[in-house]
């Protein structure tokens, strides 16, 4: 089993709902992190949270420590929010080479 | 956006042949990773440095090699490529807060 797992693991909808993706991981960290990997490739960092919740935009990421779970809301969805999304997990060593990454959830937004 | 490239952006080489794969950064961040994404994985650690002549494994580290002579610029090797070292690979910088910033990544092919 992955100690990082996201779903789900495709997902589709319709310009303007309300998207949820989840990430539920299996170790101890100190810190979860979003990434978006545009269709093009390039991986872009979104949020980095240790506890509670963060908003940039129409995003909002969650995270309950407790029960080892995270959440990326995106609200109001938009074609140009097609993507990648990526949960990565780290442990807190100051470098940071311990981070686990969830294999992604393709996000598509039809208009 | 940070400052980060690699080269080659492509590359097609045949089985047996060595390959280097440069990172470079502008932003002067001591931590620098080498990450393989294959389908169906999660970004997989290759190789990372703390700073410069300072490296050390990651997970998938076996058949590939490291160096970094400055602080801006972080090698990947591949000593003798084979058909499983086909991927796309991405370098990536640390910030002191744990954030990691990726490079647009190269795409190998090891026919």
């Amino acid at each position: 089993k992955n100690e990082v797992e996201q779903s789900p693991q495709n997902l589709t909808a319709q310009e303007g709902e309300f998207i949820t993706i989840n990430c539920s991981y299996s170790v101890g960290i100190s810190a979860l992190h979003w990434l978006q990997q545009h269709p093009g490739g390039g991986i872009v960092s979104l949020f980095m949270l240790s506890s509670g919740k963060k908003k940039h935009g129409r995003l909002i990421a969650t995270i309950n420590i407790q029960e080892k779970h995270s959440s990326l809301h995106i609200t109001a969805s938009h074609p140009r929010d097609s993507a990648v999304y990526i949960c990565a997990v780290s442990s807190g060593l100051r470098n940071n080479n311990d981070m686990r990454f969830g294999a992604g959830t393709r996000l598509t937004v039809k208009p | 956006d940070a400052g980060i490239t690699q080269s080659p952006r492509h590359k097609v080489t045949e089985t047996g042949t060595p390959v280097t794969l440069r990172c470079h950064q502008t932003e002067n961040h001591r931590y620098m990773y080498w990450y393989r994404q294959d389908p169906g994985h999660g970004l997989r650690l290759i190789h990372y440095s703390y700073g410069v002549k300072d490296t050390d494994k990651g997970e998938v580290s076996d058949g590939y090699s490291v160096s970094r002579s400055k602080t801006e610029d972080f090698l990947l090797t591949l000593e003798s490529a084979t058909s499983s070292q086909t991927s796309v690979y991405f370098c990536a910088i640390g910030d002191l807060v744990g954030t990691q910033y990726f490079g647009p990544g190269t795409r190998l092919l090891v026919l």
